[in-house]
C-alpha cells in the first residue's frame, strides 16, 4: 500500500472548518484514500472513503486532488468533540488497514 | 445497536501470569479483527477471522500469543505467559467483509493491559 505523509498536529478554532491534509503521492490506481479518527481512550472511528471523486457524509468531506497524489479531510463546522488523532489511510479495498502516527488535531474553545 | 464488546477494559497482571482478552464483535458481522496499539509501533494488525477461520495471523508477535473464535459472537485473545513488553491497549474490530471497499471495520473501546 502506499505510503501517507500527514502533519503531525494542527489546532482549529471551535466552530470554524478544520482541513486536514494527506500527501499520498505513490497511490495506485486502484487504491483508495481512507480516514479514521481515534479520539482519546476509544477506538479508532471510521470517517470516510474515496477512489477519485471528491466525497461527503454526515461527518466530513474528502477533496482528492485529480492527479489523486494528496487529499484533504474537512470537518465543517469543528467541535471540541472533534479533537483526536485523524489517520489517513491508503488502501486497495483489503482487510489491512495501516495506521500511520497520524494528525493529532486539538480544538480550541 | 451494541457495538462491539471487549472485556476486561483493564488488566493488571503480573509478568508470567495468562492473561486472556475477549470481544464480542457486532451481530451479523462475518469479520473480526485484533489489534494492538502502543506508543512506540502505534496500531497493528495481530490477526483476521473471517467466518470464525484464521485468515491472517502474520501479525501475531510470538508463540506466546494464541486467538481463537469458536463462534461468529466470540473471540479471545491469550498471552500465555505473559512479559511486560505486552503492554499495550488491544484492540478488537469486526466488519461484514465482502471483500469491498466499503465494507469499513468499527473498532471496539480497547483493553487496557498493564503487565508488571
Amino acid at each position: 500500500d502506499a505510503k501517507t505523509t500527514q502533519p503531525t498536529s494542527m489546532d482549529c478554532a471551535e466552530g470554524r472548518a478544520a482541513n486536514l491534509p494527506c500527501n499520498h503521492s505513490t497511490i495506485s490506481g486502484n487504491e483508495y484514500v481512507y480516514w479514521y479518527r481515534q479520539i482519546h481512550s476509544q477506538g479508532p472511528q471510521y470517517i470516510i472513503h474515496g477512489l477519485k471523486n471528491n466525497e461527503t457524509n454526515e461527518m466530513a468531506s474528502l477533496i482528492i486532488t485529480e492527479d489523486r497524489k494528496s487529499s484533504t479531510l474537512i470537518l465543517p463546522h469543528a467541535t471540541l468533540r472533534d479533537t483526536a488523532v485523524y489517520y489517513c489511510i491508503v488502501n486497495r479495498g483489503d482487510y489491512k488497514l495501516s495506521f500511520g502516527a497520524g494528525t493529532t488535531v486539538t480544538v480550541r474553545a | 445497536d451494541a457495538g462491539v464488546i471487549q472485556s476486561p477494559r483493564h488488566e493488571v497482571t503480573e509478568m508470567g501470569q495468562e492473561v486472556t482478552l475477549r470481544c464480542k464483535p457486532i451481530s451479523g458481522h462475518n469479520s473480526l479483527f485484533w489489534y494492538r496499539q502502543t506508543m512506540m509501533r502505534g496500531l497493528e494488525l495481530l490477526i483476521y477471522f473471517n467466518n470464525n477461520v484464521p485468515i491472517d495471523d502474520s501479525g501475531m508477535p510470538e508463540d506466546r500469543f494464541s486467538a481463537k473464535m469458536p463462534n461468529a459472537s466470540f473471540s479471545t485473545l491469550k498471552i500465555q505467559p505473559s512479559e511486560p513488553r505486552d503492554s499495550a491497549v488491544y484492540f478488537c474490530a469486526s466488519s461484514f467483509w465482502r471483500g469491498a471497499a466499503t465494507d469499513t471495520q468499527y473498532f471496539g473501546p480497547g483493553t487496557r493491559l498493564t503487565v508488571l
